[in-house]
Formats: structure tokens, C-alpha cells, sequence
């Protein structure tokens, strides 16, 4: 069964710290895997990632895939009140219907 | 404004009854999803559509129904059947069902039960 494991579930930071959340995964049959936000409501899009060791960048944050150790992490650095939210980490198995949604961290960023 | 939007943003339902989530899309996207989002848990897949007329049971169907009778439009009714609905709900939307779209999602409907 396909799995997807994020850490950690939760994180305090200060403004302006580095923060990096984890993403491991287990599948069977890999696509892509994709961090979204998810603020109050609708989570909205960040990064799809398909190729190992290729870094995609949007402004402060980053985020990595590592195919062999089936891992991926996103970088947020000077971190501002507005990023706190959930990150949810999701794999994409198959066709776009076929994804598998980790449990999120939830990160707050105080002043 | 190209987007998804959903309605009502909260929903309460009687016992025994059946109510319906709207979904509505205007990016011209054939794939439609619904999920369902419980605390400490991942998004779960309920019901989602590929194109129009046509739908397809998700991960956790049982309790729910679809149509898709336009494009834009991928309305959901929680049945009686469903024992357990209280949960926020999520639709999506992607330009199609192929391996490589991404998903735009809905701001949401939290269902409550009375």
C-alpha cells in the first residue's frame, strides 16, 4: 500500500528562523510528488517534483526529491507569519486521480 | 476570476437526511475530485470524474453520490447511508486526469451534524 509519511507533525518557530519538513514515502509505482499549502482552507499548490536532485525554488521556499531514499524535504527560510499553515506532502501514483495525501505539518511561526 | 468554488461554506445536516455540496469550476478543466479531510488524517479520495457524464468510485464512496452532468459543475450528496459525515470537504479540479496535472482545490465545506 502506498504511504506517505511527513515529520514532524507540528513545529513553533520565530520569525525569521530556517525551518526544513520532511516527507518519506513508500509506493509501488512512482509519478510525482507534490507539496501543497493548505491555510485556512483550500490547499493551494507549491512544487511537483519528478526528477531526483533537482531543486525547484519560489521565493524562500525550496523543495528536493531524493528517489533512491525515497525521501523529499522543503525548505523554508527567514520565515514570516504569513507561511503558517499546513504543508501537506502528496504522491502522485498513476493518472492525476491517484494521489496519496500525507497527514500535513502544521507550522506556526510566531513573532 | 478563473477558480473553484464551493457552497455553502458550512452545512449542517439531520439525522436521515441527504444534503448537497456544490462544486463549481470555471477553468475549463475536465477532471473533477471530491475528498473528504478529517483531523490526523491525509485527504481521502470519494468520488472523482474525468471528463463529463462520467465518474468513478474513490477510496471511500460508500454514503456519497455524484453526477456530472456539465462541465463546470460536480456536485456531491451525502446520503443518510453515511454513518459518519461530519469532516471537511474538499473539491478539486485538474486540466485533465493525466499523470502529470496538478490539482487546484476548492476553499471548502464543513458539513456538521446536528
Amino acid at each position: 500500500e502506498d504511504k506517505v509519511v511527513q515529520s514532524p507533525l507540528s513545529l513553533v518557530v520565530h520569525e525569521g528562523d530556517t525551518v526544513t519538513l520532511n516527507c518519506s514515502y513508500e509506493v509501488t509505482n512512482f509519478r510525482s510528488l507534490l507539496w501543497y499549502k493548505q491555510e485556512k482552507k483550500a490547499p493551494t499548490f507549491l512544487f511537483m517534483l519528478t526528477s531526483s536532485g533537482i531543486e525547484k525554488k519560489s521565493g524562500r521556499l525550496s523543495s528536493i526529491l531524493d528517489k533512491k531514499e525515497l525521501f523529499s524535504i522543503l525548505n523554508i527560510t527567514a520565515t514570516q507569519t504569513g507561511d503558517s499553515a499546513i504543508y501537506l506532502c502528496v504522491l502522485n501514483t498513476g493518472t492525476a486521480s491517484k494521489l496519496t495525501f500525507g497527514t500535513g505539518t502544521r507550522l506556526q511561526v510566531t513573532l | 476570476d478563473g477558480g473553484i468554488t464551493q457552497s455553502p461554506k458550512y452545512l449542517f445536516r439531520k439525522e436521515g437526511q441527504n444534503v448537497t455540496l456544490s462544486c463549481e469550476q470555471n477553468l475549463n478543466h475536465d477532471a473533477m475530485y471530491w475528498y473528504r479531510q478529517d483531523p490526523g488524517q491525509g485527504l481521502r479520495l470519494i468520488y472523482y470524474s474525468q471528463i463529463v457524464n462520467d465518474f468513478q468510485k474513490g477510496d471511500i464512496a460508500e454514503g456519497y453520490s455524484v453526477s456530472r452532468e456539465k462541465k463546470e459543475s460536480f456536485p456531491l450528496t451525502v446520503t443518510s447511508a453515511q454513518k459518519n459525515p461530519t469532516a471537511f470537504y474538499l473539491c478539486a479540479s485538474s486540466r485533465t486526469s493525466g499523470r502529470f496535472e496538478t490539482q487546484y482545490f476548492g476553499p471548502g465545506t464543513r458539513l456538521l451534524v446536528l
